[in-house]
């Protein structure tokens, strides 16, 4: 399973935009990447999920450089409300019922106003 | 659209002791997933089902704990019996494509 490393935690002030990168060295041809969102007292909240450039959806951006070692979740203009625990994962993709999404210890970020 | 139902939300046990937590998933989704999540750790997939049987148990302590699915449907975790390293959030998951999870179970042993 590949194993992906991610900052332990990161600060931000309201308004700005986020990025948290998550380096995935050893993944696999078939791997997509995705992530989660974790608040307390929660079970996680998926994301985004992508394979290759950019994705974008209502809540964030998703980079990944063509060789795909690493990744780069993009938050934009944040608020006190994404203060949470965010993990990336290698694997799968969902739903394909491939290699199973294994979850890190994940980043916390903490918004401050 | 209803998410996934768990229940207990909270269970209190002492070591030796037995404990069972159900989950039913959100109607259609074939694939349910019991995670184990220690406070400070990110989720430990313990069993994955698709329907009614087993994709992925390899993290499961089968002296221990045991999972089933029946009818495809709703879900039981138990654990037979439970150790003070066992104190955790218990979570399920369902999915199509991405996981949905429920709020899970906290699991306190004294």
């Amino acid at each position: 399973l590949a194993k992906t490393t991610q900052p332990i935690s990161m600060d931000s002030y309201e308004g700005q935009e986020v990025n948290i990168t998550c380096s995935h060295n050893n993944i696999a041809t078939n791997d997509y990447i995705t992530w989660y969102q974790q608040f307390p007292s929660q079970g996680p909240r998926f994301i985004i999920q992508g394979y290759k450039t950019k994705v974008t959806n209502e809540v964030a951006s998703l980079f990944i450089p063509a060789d795909r070692k690493s990744s780069t979740l993009s938050l934009p203009r944040v608020s006190l409300s994404d203060t949470a625990v965010y993990y990336c994962l290698v694997g799968g993709p969902e739903g394909s019922g491939n290699t199973p999404l294994v979850f890190g210890k994940g980043t916390r970020l903490s918004v401050i106003a | 659209e209803a998410g996934v139902a768990q229940s207990p939300r909270y269970k209190i046990i002492e070591k030796r002791q037995s404990v069972a937590f159900w989950c039913n998933p959100i109607s259609g989704h074939a694939t349910l997933y019991w995670y184990q999540q220690i406070l400070g750790q990110g989720p430990k997939l313990l069993i994955q089902f698709q329907n009614n049987g087993v994709v992925d148990d390899s993290q499961l302590p089968k002296d221990r704990f045991s999972a089933e699915r029946l009818k495809g449907v709703d879900s039981t975790l138990k654990i037979q019996p439970a150790k003070l390293e066992d104190s955790a959030v218990y979570l399920c998951a369902s999915s199509f494509y991405e996981q949905y999870f429920g709020p899970g179970t906290r699991l306190t042993v004294t």
